[in-house]
């Protein structure tokens, strides 16, 4: 048990709608990162927040954005959905400082079906 | 060629054997995991490595920083190890972009048999 939650846990969406993840980090835990990770594949980095500011993106375009407020919960939206988005979608929280990240706690993934 | 390469991609083992899984990465980093993730999606920390070598219980992992490579050792193989096992790099690139992106390898599928 990391502590740390993502919702919903399986979903069904068909392309062109839009979807919103949620993630809790571990208390006291300032940084969150998200993850893609296609069926057979390894996670690929979407994006990363640290204090409410995304500091750090992945080869994801525009319509993956994030949020991260100011309990350090973060959400994941994607609009537009392609076949292409249906992936499990990973979030990892840590204790960040300026400039350095510590170690990872996952949560168990929400996995997105887009038909 | 991929930034961080795990090898084998595959490994079958008998219970009680070591076991090694190695990853070689051609970037700068700031710090190296090793990733645990079972069936059903869940991913677990293993270690975080910036240099030298880290044990808890029967793994260990250790890192060369100037060969840009690590190993993630397990003693003792348990059927319960049975996992992927991911080697993923921190981009050490401060305040770019790109900054804290952690790129992952393709994982080591380890089947240990009872």
């Amino acid at each position: 048990e990391t502590g740390v939650t993502q919702s919903p846990t399986h979903l069904i969406k068909t392309r062109g709608q839009q979807v919103t993840l949620r993630c809790s980090s571990q208390s006291g835990h300032n940084t969150v990162s998200w993850y893609q990770q296609a069926l057979g594949q390894g996670p690929q980095f979407i994006f990363q927040y640290y204090r409410e500011e995304e500091n750090g993106r992945g080869n994801f375009p525009p319509r993956f954005s994030g949020l991260q407020f100011p309990n350090y919960s973060s959400e994941l939206n994607v609009n537009a959905l392609e076949l292409d988005d249906s992936a499990l979608y990973l979030c990892a929280s840590s204790l960040g400082v300026v400039l350095s990240v510590g170690e990872l706690f996952f949560g168990e993934g929400s996995r997105l079906t887009v038909l | 060629k991929n930034e961080v390469e795990q090898s084998p991609q595959n490994l079958t083992a008998q219970e009680g054997e070591f076991i090694t899984i190695n990853c070689s990465y051609s970037v700068g980093i700031s710090a190296l995991h090793w990733l645990q993730q079972h069936p059903g999606g869940g991913i677990v920390s293993l270690f975080m490595l910036s240099s030298g070598k880290k044990k808890h219980g029967r793994l260990i992992a250790t890192i060369n920083i100037q060969e840009k490579h690590s190993s993630l050792h397990i003693t003792a193989s348990h059927p319960r190890d049975s996992a992927v096992y991911i080697c993923a790099v921190r981009s050490g690139e401060a305040g770019g972009t790109s900054y804290g992106k952690l790129t992952f390898g393709q994982g080591t599928i380890l089947t240990v048999h009872p």
